[in-house]
């Protein structure tokens, strides 16, 4: 079935270090979207990005909509301890319906 | 309580019980899911209620059983489980189906015996 990419798959960064992971689709997809998920809870929504090259940020975080509509991009600046968490991208190819497509995951371990 | 809560929060069950996830989000949405999370694979979508219909059966086994009693709770029924089902259920919902509403549990640790 469809699949998501993401890379890398997991990532040890020192703090203070920016971090950039990307998620890629053979399919063009509508709607990105970027979650974190901390140990024992669901993921939470962090970017949502709806146009092809939209840059959107939330505090640190960054992330790109790809021109081509086949991948996107997170970027963290300055990292902290408490980015530590798996990072999920989600595709959806048609707008206004529940179908979306997850990655498997990133894994981000930041070392004091 | 605000947002979606789920109960319980870890389940170990034998393969011949009978049990049930809860789901309840006090967030007013008026759409609710049931994602399967398994190691190193990604969400799985199992199903989808909008106004308490059932609009996604995504190919789930019948030995998983939703219900939507309204649009504040929502069940996931177990019954005659296999090992390979133990994973972490996560219940999420939204206002209609837009991304940026949706918001997911803490998720029922499974473990099938």
């Amino acid at each position: 079935g469809q699949q998501l990419n993401q890379s890398p798959q997991s990532m040890f960064i020192q703090e203070g270090e920016d971090v950039s992971m990307n998620c890629t689709s053979s399919s063009i997809f509508n709607t990105w979207l970027w979650y974190k998920q901390d140990p024992g809870e669901g993921p939470v929504l962090l970017i949502a990005l709806y146009k092809a090259g939209e840059l959107t940020s939330n505090g640190r975080l960054t992330a790109q909509f790809g021109i081509t509509r086949k991948d996107s991009f997170l970027n963290i600046s300055a990292s902290i301890p408490s980015d530590v968490g798996i990072y999920f991208c989600a595709g959806q190819k048609t707008s206004g319906t529940y179908k979306y497509i997850f990655g498997t995951g990133t894994r981000l371990k930041v070392l004091a | 309580e605000t947002g979606v809560t789920q109960t319980p929060r870890h389940l170990v069950m034998g393969m011949t019980n009978k049990k049930s996830l809860k789901c309840e989000q006090h967030l007013g949405h008026n759409a609710m899911y049931w994602y399967k999370q398994s190691a190193k694979k990604p969400l799985e979508l199992m199903f989808v209620y909008s106004l308490e219909e059932r609009v996604e059966n995504n190919s789930v086994p019948s030995r998983f059983s939703p219900e939507c009693p309204n649009s504040s709770h929502l069940f996931l029924h177990l019954h005659t489980l296999q090992p390979e089902d133990s994973a972490l259920y996560l219940c999420a919902s939204s206002q209609d189906y837009l991304p940026d509403t949706q918001y997911f549990g803490p998720g029922t640790r499974l473990t099938v015996l």
